[in-house]
């Protein structure tokens, strides 16, 4: 079964509004850590945003928020006012285990295009 | 903040020749690097971890003959691509993990191309 599942291959957005890419995850392990990367068309990986399992509230970064629902085992990524330098691919991640040197799972990536 | 580098950023190389791919944590010292492989269009996938003074683990279908590991440094980890084939041809991202935190830091990738 995939550890990582993120349904949507590609995103459209008008400039200045806010979206949402979905990601559900698969774990047994009740410690585990959740996150999001943001690859423009260069490569990088750039980090955006982390959710640990235990945590209470949802993580916000910025414009970034990840509405975390722990039941449904989703992760979902919320960007709000999109500009146009959001455009990327966006990667949903999930680490079995709270420890750094744990092996970290990536979905195959929602691409996000950001329209003026 | 955290900086990692990677070395060459693109290289072109012939069947059958080997290429060799460092990664640096340019400000911090990191016990752990991790290797990634992208194909186009695709994930990143794990190949392999890399641990400073000690031998490599490598993932499930990963040849470890074919790419070696080498963590000699705090700050420094290599791979070396040995015998490349144009299946080979990938983008390789390195990350690297501080001795401090949790949190991996990426270095920009590698794009290579067997010819």
């Amino acid at each position: 079964a995939q550890k990582i599942t993120q349904t949507q291959p590609g995103m459209f957005v008008q400039e200045k509004e806010a979206v949402t890419l979905d990601c559900t995850y698969d774990t047994s392990d009740p410690s585990y850590g959740l996150f999001w990367y943001k690859q423009p068309s260069s490569g990088e990986m750039i980090f955006l945003i982390y959710q640990g399992s235990y945590d209470q509230q949802n993580a916000t970064e910025g414009r970034y928020s990840l509405n975390f629902q722990k039941a449904r085992k989703s992760a979902n990524l919320v960007i709000s006012a999109s500009q146009l330098g959001d455009s990327a691919m966006y990667f949903c991640a999930m680490r079995e285990g709270l420890e750094g040197y744990q092996k970290v799972t990536f979905g195959i990536g929602t691409k996000l295009q950001v329209i003026p | 903040g955290a900086v990692v580098s990677q070395h060459p950023s693109r290289v072109i190389c012939k069947s059958g020749t080997s290429v060799k791919i460092e990664c640096r944590s340019l400000d911090f010292q990191a016990t752990t690097m991790f290797w990634y492989r992208q194909f186009p269009k695709q994930s990143l996938m794990l190949m392999a971890t890399s641990n400073e003074g000690s031998k490599a683990t490598y993932e499930q279908g990963v040849e470890k003959d074919k790419f070696l590991i080498n963590h000699a440094s705090l700050t420094l980890s290599t791979l070396t691509v040995t015998s490349a084939h144009p299946e080979d041809s990938s983008f390789y991202i390195c990350s690297a993990l501080p001795t401090s935190t949790d949190e991996q830091f990426f270095g920009p990738g590698t794009r290579l191309t067997v010819l």
